[in-house]
């Protein structure tokens, strides 16, 4: 247990449906991060929140869409995603954006069909 | 542009064998490398954080190493056993704090 959780665990989507996933941490953490993890690739940087705004959007389509309401929490909104859009979505969070150690949530695996 | 590498992609070993996991890159001018393990469809867990002034780190079996000038880290597994396998990545930070994540190497160890 890292202290990151993610919700849903898996995710099955039409191409027309609106979806969001949920990142939460209690680690006092003010940096939080989305990650794509498609198979046999790195880890893709999506987005970085940095003391609740968005530092960091590594050309990620507009149908993904991220939210940080506080420090704790963070969202991706889905919409109109694409087959090639399934993969694992990893949340994380770190104390800083700097040189921090992450923390990693499990992670929502995601279907587009 | 940094580029990290883990060799082999691949591995499976006798449980109780050691052994070494490497990872290299092409740009020594890092803060901190990170060792992760990652199970089928899960998040990753650090195992090991080196910082750029250290040389190694250990926790229990494992033990990180940290060669800048030669742009190399190994993961040592030792006494390796089948709750060991997974994939494990090796994941530089920058000076400017980017992560930048190789692609795994995926560890099978049969009883």
């Amino acid at each position: 247990e890292t202290g990151v959780t993610q919700t849903p665990r898996h995710l099955v989507m039409g191409m027309t449906n609106k979806k969001s996933l949920k990142c939460e941490q209690h680690l006092g953490h003010n940096a939080m991060y989305w990650y794509k993890q498609s198979a046999k690739k790195p880890l893709e940087l999506m987005f970085v929140y940095s003391l609740e705004e968005r530092v960091e959007n590594n050309s990620v389509p507009s149908r993904f869409s991220p939210e940080c309401p506080n420090s704790s929490h963070l969202f991706l909104h889905l919409h109109t995603l694409q087959p090639e859009d399934s993969a694992l979505y990893l949340c994380a969070s770190s104390h800083g954006q700097g040189a921090e150690k992450l923390f990693f949530g499990s992670g929502t695996q995601l279907s587009v069909l | 542009k940094q580029e990290v590498t883990q060799i082999p992609a691949a591995l499976s070993v006798p449980e109780g064998e050691n052994l070494v996991l490497n990872c290299s890159f092409t740009d020594s001018a890092i803060y901190n490398l990170q060792w992760f393990r990652q199970d089928p469809g899960k998040g990753l867990t650090s195992l090991l954080l080196i910082q750029s002034s250290q040389r190694e780190q250990t926790s229990g079996r494992l033990n990180a190493s940290l060669d800048k000038s030669s742009g190399r880290s190994t993961l040592y597994i030792a006494a390796s056993q089948p709750g060991d396998s997974a994939t494990y990545l090796c994941v530089l930070r920058g000076n400017t704090g980017k992560l930048i994540f190789g692609q795994g190497t995926t560890l099978q160890v049969k009883p």
